[in-house]
């Protein structure tokens, strides 16, 4: 099946700071990406959809300017996560959509976030 | 709009023991239906599928019927083991997003 990379892991800030995070496909093209923000009783949160070439669609409630997301290519998304701050710490998970409508999504490893 | 509902858990079940997690679904059209297990640490990964009323997907010992005259898509396995620990997440098409449960944990003890 289609490999989705996503990097870091795991990252560990100081608050104040931005942190970046990538999505990459790696061997299919992916003109959209989807980022979700996994809370700690487990549900998964779309956060926004990332438009290659066009402004990322954000979910109500979800802070633009706060979380940055750009799809520089085909094959690549980042989540920039700016000032952070520990309320922020949390699981990020990226995804791709399958290449036909209603098909599976193939998803990022995640990233853990703490900030402190 | 279109949604996802599956059983809270933990599920806790002793190894071999059978598993049922239930999960319905509200739709509009005919959403492809989806069971993703997310183990500890990692991002979700596609357990089975479903395209059609009446298809059972299946994979790794688990089930599900796509039940459209109930609207439902439970996964099942008759004898789960202490490696299938993990959360796992119902999902319907949108069809070009995925919409999901809120995700059932499962802990198997040997």
């Amino acid at each position: 099946g289609a490999v989705v990379s996503q990097h870091p892991s795991w990252v560990i800030c100081k608050s104040g700071t931005s942190v970046k995070i990538e999505c990459r496909s790696l061997d299919f093209q992916a003109t959209t990406m989807f980022w979700y923000r996994q809370f700690p009783k487990q549900s998964l949160m779309l956060m926004a959809t990332s438009n290659e070439g066009s402004k990322a669609t954000y979910e109500q409630g979800v802070e633009k300017d706060k979380f940055l997301i750009n799809h520089a290519s085909l094959t690549l998304s980042t989540l920039t996560v700016t000032s952070a701050h520990p309320e922020d710490s949390s699981f990020y998970i990226c995804s791709a959509p399958g290449q036909a409508l209603n098909t599976e999504a193939f998803f990022g490893q995640g990233t853990r976030l703490t900030v402190v | 709009g279109n949604s996802v509902t599956q059983m809270e858990g933990p599920v806790t079940l002793s190894e071999e023991a059978f598993l049922t997690i239930n999960c319905t679904y509200t739709a509009t059209g005919y959403p492809s239906l989806f069971w993703y297990v997310q183990y500890p640490g990692e991002g979700l990964q596609l357990l089975l599928k479903a395209t059609k009323a009446d298809d059972k997907g299946s994979n790794k010992g688990f089930e599900a019927t796509y039940r459209k005259e109930t609207t439902s898509f439970h996964l099942e396995k008759g004898s789960v083991q202490v490696s299938d620990s993990a959360v796992y997440f119902c999902a319907l098409s949108s069809p070009d997003k995925l919409i999901f449960g809120t995700g059932t944990r499962l802990q198997v003890f040997p």
